[in-house]
């Protein structure tokens, strides 16, 4: 059964980068026609999305980010990352990670918490 | 970027009773494929959000066949045909049509 798991650090100081990884079960990050999708929530508010990677290894990402997101996938680890920079307390959030495309269902992450401070 | 209007903000049901949402799109989400490029989601207190229906009006596995999709290009609804308890949440769209994919602001769900 297709499962992501979001890891990383918990709590990561401002202006420093956070890192997070997506581990993927039961489907290959670089199977078509699927597509690989950062979200993320502060705590009480709404769904913000950050970035996608797509099968053909094309990236978009939110403008509102301002450059400092960053996607990619470990093929070999079966992987798929998230690397945000330059971080403040706004950054503060639930992250997410999804699995889309295809005749199949969105699949999401568990979710992981991290704190700017 | 495609804006996406849910109504109403919040709703108060009693239970088996049935409930609608609307989803308004600033944009058509209705791809060249024949298909609605439009999500809904319900994310219970403290829990992740969970598919409801995807592509506008397909159901996600597991979910009641209570819950149903309809709509084409900008307007959609979900609709409940009995509320029960476990329904209670914020409930959203979400396009997924052209970046930047975007939400619904959420219509927020309680049992009276």
């Amino acid at each position: 059964q297709l499962q992501l798991q979001e890891s990383g650090p918990g709590l990561v100081r401002p202006s420093e980068t956070l890192s997070l990884t997506c581990t993927v079960s039961d489907v290959s990050v670089v199977s078509r026609p699927y597509y690989w999708v950062w979200i993320r929530q502060p705590l009480g508010k709404g769904l913000d999305w950050i970035g996608s990677y797509y099968d053909d290894g094309r990236t978009f990402y939110n403008p509102s980010l301002r450059s400092r997101a960053t996607v990619s996938i470990d093929m070999p680890r079966n992987q798929f990352s998230l690397r945000l920079s330059y971080v403040t307390a706004a950054d503060t959030a639930i992250y997410y990670c999804v699995k889309r495309g295809g005749p199949t269902a969105p699949v999401w992450g568990q979710g992981i918490l991290v704190t700017v401070s | 970027d495609i804006v996406l209007t849910q109504s109403p903000l919040s709703l108060s049901v009693t239970p088996g009773e049935p409930a609608s949402i609307s989803c308004r799109s600033s944009q058509s989400l209705l791809h060249r494929t024949g298909y609605n490029y439009l999500d809904w989601y319900l994310q219970r207190p403290g829990q992740t959000p969970q598919v409801l229906m995807f592509a506008g009006s397909f159901r996600a596995p597991g979910v009641p066949d209570r819950f149903s999709g309809s709509g084409s290009g900008t307007y959609f609804t979900l609709k409940i045909s009995r509320v029960e308890a476990e329904d209670v949440g914020v409930y959203y769209c979400m396009q997924a049509l052209q970046n930047p994919l975007t939400f619904g602001g959420g219509t927020k769900v309680e049992i009276k």
